[in-house]
């Protein structure tokens, strides 16, 4: 399996929700990564973890909260969205300090 | 930190002719260089990478090249077809420390291959 899954593909919530995304790969890789991107926009880093440990936040606002219950899964924990929180999220993946693959993204909607 | 920038934002080109779009990177200690392509509503999917060892690398019709002095790095495309048209974005990556690495995009270019 040479791909990275995310799920839902879509989804609209609203600023009272809590939700969650979710992100597998069974690449075996050690690195997986969260990303947000904006319309006509380059992806943006928000975390990184390396061996199921956060190694990197690059001081995303405490309502994203990231979760990596095992080598295959990466979960995204939102509450208490807002609306600019809209965009598409990404998942990737790298061995080590490698090429990153990414998943196909959920489109959140915040309203 | 790590800043990226990437020209032109725009490239209209005929079919057959060639396409290249330039980056800067500012942090010496950046080592890797991957260039992404991104269809409308798609992921970004890899094309083609370079690591600061290397000056040059090629694959069919896309090539890249990385003057480490300059800190800059161009893709070219060579004999454009249509389906080439998307967003490329350059990006410039060195390690987080902790494993994994930090990749930081440019601002994307958006390719148009006209028939």
């Amino acid at each position: 399996d040479t791909e990275v899954t995310q799920t839902p593909k879509h989804l609209v919530m609203g600023m009272t929700n809590k939700k969650s995304l979710k992100c597998e790969q069974h690449m075996g890789h050690r690195a997986m990564y969260w990303y947000k991107q904006k319309a006509k926009k380059p992806p943006e880093l928000m975390f990184v973890y390396s061996y199921e440990k956060l190694s990197i936040n690059e001081s995303v606002p405490s309502r994203f909260s990231p979760e990596c219950p095992n080598s295959s899964l990466l979960n995204l924990h939102l509450h208490a969205l807002q609306p600019e929180d809209s965009a598409l999220y990404l998942c990737a993946s790298s061995q080590a300090e490698g090429q990153q693959f990414f998943g196909p993204g959920t489109r959140l909607t915040v309203l | 930190g790590e800043n990226v920038e990437q020209h032109p934002s725009t490239l209209s080109v005929q079919e057959g002719d060639s396409a290249v779009i330039k980056c800067t990177y500012s942090d010496s200690a950046s080592n890797y260089f991957p260039w992404y392509k991104q269809e409308l509503g798609k992921r970004p999917q890899l094309i083609i990478d370079i690591r600061s060892n290397v000056g040059e690398k090629k694959d069919q019709r896309i090539a890249v090249t990385l003057n480490k002095t300059a800190k800059h790095f161009s893709l070219h495309i060579t004999e454009t077809q249509p389906e080439d048209s998307a967003v490329y974005f350059c990006a410039a990556s060195k390690p987080s420390g902790g494993g994994g690495n930090k990749l930081t995009f440019g601002t994307g270019t958006q390719l148009k291959v006209e028939l």
